[in-house]
This record gives C-alpha cells, sequence and structure tokens, in this order.
C-alpha cells in the first residue's frame, strides 16, 4: 500500500525566512509521480509541482525549490524569503500507475503561517 | 474560461435526507474524481471515472453514489446511509487515465449537517 507522511503539523515562520516542508512516502512501485499542492484559506488546490520517480533533478521555480531524494524516498518543499501569502496548507502526494486507478494517495498536510 | 465548476459552495443536510454535490469541467478532461477532507486530514477518495458510463469506488464509497453520464459532468449523491457527512467536498480532473498526469481541483463545496 502506499503511503504519504508529513510529519509537521504545522509551522510558524517571521516573513522573509526560509522554510521546508518535509515529505516522506513509501511505495513498492519503481515508477510513481509525486506531486505538491497548496491549499489557501479559500480551499481549492492550487498545483505547485509534479515529478516522476526517474527524474531525481531538483527543481527551482521562483522562491519555490524541491529536492527529490528517492533513496531516503522524500520529496522536500523549501520556500525561500517566505512572505504572508505563502500562508496555507500544503499537501504532498503519490500516484501510482499499477492498479490503483491513478489516484492519488495524500498526506496529513503541513499548515505554513508566515507572519509579519 | 476553462476550469472546473462545483456548487453550491455550501450545503446543508437534514437528517435522512440525500443531498447531490455539482461538478463540471469544460478542460475536456476524460477522467474525473471525488474526494473527501476532513479537518486536519488528507484528502480521502470517494469515487472516480476514467470514462463516461463508468465509476469505480474509492477508498470511502460507502454512502456515496455518483454517476457519469456526459464526459464533463461528475455530481456526487450523498445518502442517507452517510451517517457523518460533514466534510469539504473537492472534484478534480486530469487530462486522462494511465499516466501521470496532474489532477486539477475544483473551488469545493461545504456540506454541514443541520
Amino acid at each position: 500500500a502506499q503511503k504519504v507522511t508529513q510529519a509537521q503539523t504545522e509551522i510558524s515562520v517571521v516573513e522573509k525566512e526560509d522554510v521546508t516542508l518535509d515529505c516522506v512516502y513509501e511505495t513498492r512501485d519503481t515508477t510513481y509521480y509525486l506531486f505538491w499542492y497548496k491549499q489557501p484559506p479559500s480551499g481549492e488546490l492550487v498545483f505547485l509541482i509534479r515529478r516522476n520517480s526517474f527524474d531525481e533533478q531538483n527543481e527551482i521555480s521562483g522562491r519555490y525549490s524541491w529536492n527529490f531524494q528517492k533513496s531516503t524516498s522524500s520529496f522536500n518543499f523549501t520556500i525561500t524569503a517566505s512572505q504572508v501569502v505563502d500562508s496555507a496548507v500544503y499537501f504532498c502526494a503519490l500516484r501510482i500507475l499499477t492498479g490503483g486507478g491513478n489516484k492519488l494517495t495524500f498526506g496529513t498536510g503541513t499548515q505554513l503561517k508566515v507572519e509579519l | 474560461d476553462g476550469g472546473i465548476t462545483q456548487s453550491p459552495k455550501y450545503l446543508f443536510r437534514k437528517e435522512g435526507q440525500n443531498v447531490t454535490l455539482s461538478c463540471e469541467q469544460n478542460l475536456n478532461h476524460d477522467a474525473m474524481y471525488w474526494y473527501r477532507q476532513d479537518p486536519g486530514q488528507g484528502l480521502r477518495l470517494i469515487y472516480y471515472s476514467q470514462i463516461v458510463n463508468d465509476f469505480q469506488k474509492g477508498d470511502i464509497a460507502e454512502g456515496y453514489s455518483v454517476s457519469r453520464e456526459k464526459k464533463e459532468s461528475f455530481p456526487l449523491t450523498v445518502t442517507s446511509a452517510q451517517k457523518n457527512p460533514t466534510a469539504f467536498y473537492l472534484c478534480a480532473s486530469n487530462v486522462r487515465a494511465g499516466g501521470g498526469e496532474t489532477q486539477y481541483f475544483g473551488p469545493g463545496t461545504r456540506l454541514l449537517v443541520l
């Protein structure tokens, strides 16, 4: 069975601090996809990134960066110079391609609070 | 604009009542999904449909029913058999089944029991 663990329930930082959100996943499949979504207070999930299991290159998009390490089954998300608008719940998710109907398995989310 | 719409934004259910949540997409996506979100928890899959006139149960299908008569629409009915329906319901879709395509989500419907 697949599992995604986001051990950090809530993180509070002061604006302009860097913050890393952890994500650890479990799967026996060799082909899979990992995702990060942002859920602002409005409730809608906003897609941030998708990474497949064969691509371990780290990615940077503006203030956001992602570190994928298959050796530790982790897909961590770092926000550099955090801003108040980054306050949201962030979800990591895993998708396998065999037998699961292509569903997403979500972690329980990390609530990020960025204060002035 | 292309996107996923869900209605209503808030829905109130009385005891013993069936209620239907609407999900419509104009993205020409084949696959559609319904998730339930409870406070402090991740999303859990209720039902999904990979093509028209076909759907499968997810992890928590009991007390729910769906239909997929049109590609654009995937309504979810919360039946009276669902004893704890209060939650945030999210609909999602992706281009096709079978692959790592990104799922895009609608704005959600918050269901409350009176």
